[in-house]
C-alpha cells in the first residue's frame, strides 16, 4: 500500500520569497516520488521525480525536492517565487517508475502575492 | 516529445446520452494508458488502467459498464461514459506510458471537462 500526505491545501507566499510545499509518503517498498503541477483546466506537468538515485532532485522552473527516508518526506522547494508559479501542486508516489499505478496527494494550491 | 492529447477538451451533454473521450499518444507508443477523474478542488482518482489489446482493469468502486474503456491501438484509448448523469460531471484526465526508455513514466493529457445537464 502506498499513500502521500500533503500538508496544507493552500499556501501563500510573496513574490520572491521561498516556496516550501510539504509532502510525506508511506510505502511498503522503496518508493518512486513525483511532483506535478496543474494550471487551471489543464492536465498535469511533471516537475521532478525521485527514482532512488540522488536524494536531491532538481526539476523544471527552478524547483527541487529532497528525499529524506528517515522523515519519509519529499518536500518541494523553490528559492524565489514567481507570479507564474501560482498553480496546484500534487505530490505522488509509485512503487515503480511511474508507468504503473501512481497515487496522488490531495494537492496544494500555491498563491503568489505580488 | 511524449505528447498526449485528449479530445474533446470540453463537452456538454444531456442526461442519458453517451459521451466518448479520446486519448492519443502523439509521438510514442503507449503500451499502458490510465484514466483519472478529478472533482473540483480535489486530487486525481485513478479509474482504470488499460493495456493495448487487453481489457481494462478498473479500480474498486468504478462501474465498468458505465465507463467503457477501449485501448485498441498503441496510440489511442477511449473512455465512453454511458447514460451520463449530472453526477458524472467532472474533469477526466488520461495518461500514457511506453514500454521503456525515456517513455517509462506517465505522460498526462490536458484533460476533458464533462458537464452533464
Amino acid at each position: 500500500a502506498q499513500s502521500v500526505t500533503q500538508l496544507g491545501s493552500h499556501v501563500s507566499v510573496s513574490e520572491g520569497a521561498l516556496v516550501l510545499l510539504r509532502c510525506n509518503y508511506s510505502s511498503s517498498v522503496p518508493p518512486y516520488l513525483f511532483w506535478y503541477v496543474q494550471y487551471p483546466n489543464q492536465g498535469l506537468q511533471l516537475l521532478l521525480k525521485y527514482t532512488s538515485a540522488a536524494t536531491l532532485v532538481k526539476g523544471i522552473n527552478g524547483f527541487e525536492a529532497e528525499f529524506k527516508k528517515s522523515e519519509t518526506s519529499f518536500h518541494l522547494t523553490k528559492p524565489s517565487a514567481h507570479m507564474s508559479d501560482a498553480a496546484e501542486y500534487f505530490c505522488a508516489v509509485s512503487n515503480s517508475g511511474g508507468y504503473q499505478k501512481v497515487t496522488f496527494g490531495i494537492g496544494t494550491k500555491l498563491q503568489v502575492i505580488p | 516529445g511524449a505528447v498526449v492529447s485528449q479530445h474533446p477538451s470540453w463537452v456538454i451533454c444531456k442526461s442519458g446520452t453517451s459521451v466518448k473521450i479520446e486519448c492519443r499518444s502523439l509521438d510514442f507508443q503507449a503500451t499502458t494508458m490510465f484514466w483519472y477523474r478529478q472533482f473540483p478542488k480535489q486530487s486525481l482518482m485513478l479509474m482504470a488502467t488499460s493495456n493495448e489489446g487487453s481489457k481494462a482493469t478498473y479500480e474498486q468502486g468504478v462501474e465498468k459498464d458505465k465507463f467503457l474503456i477501449n485501448h485498441a491501438s498503441l496510440t489511442l484509448s477511449t473512455l465512453t461514459v454511458t447514460s451520463a448523469h449530472p453526477e458524472d460531471s467532472s474533469f477526466y484526465i488520461c495518461s500514457a506510458s511506453g514500454s521503456g526508455g525515456s517513455y517509462n513514466e506517465q505522460f498526462f493529457g490536458p484533460g476533458t471537462r464533462l458537464t452533464v445537464l
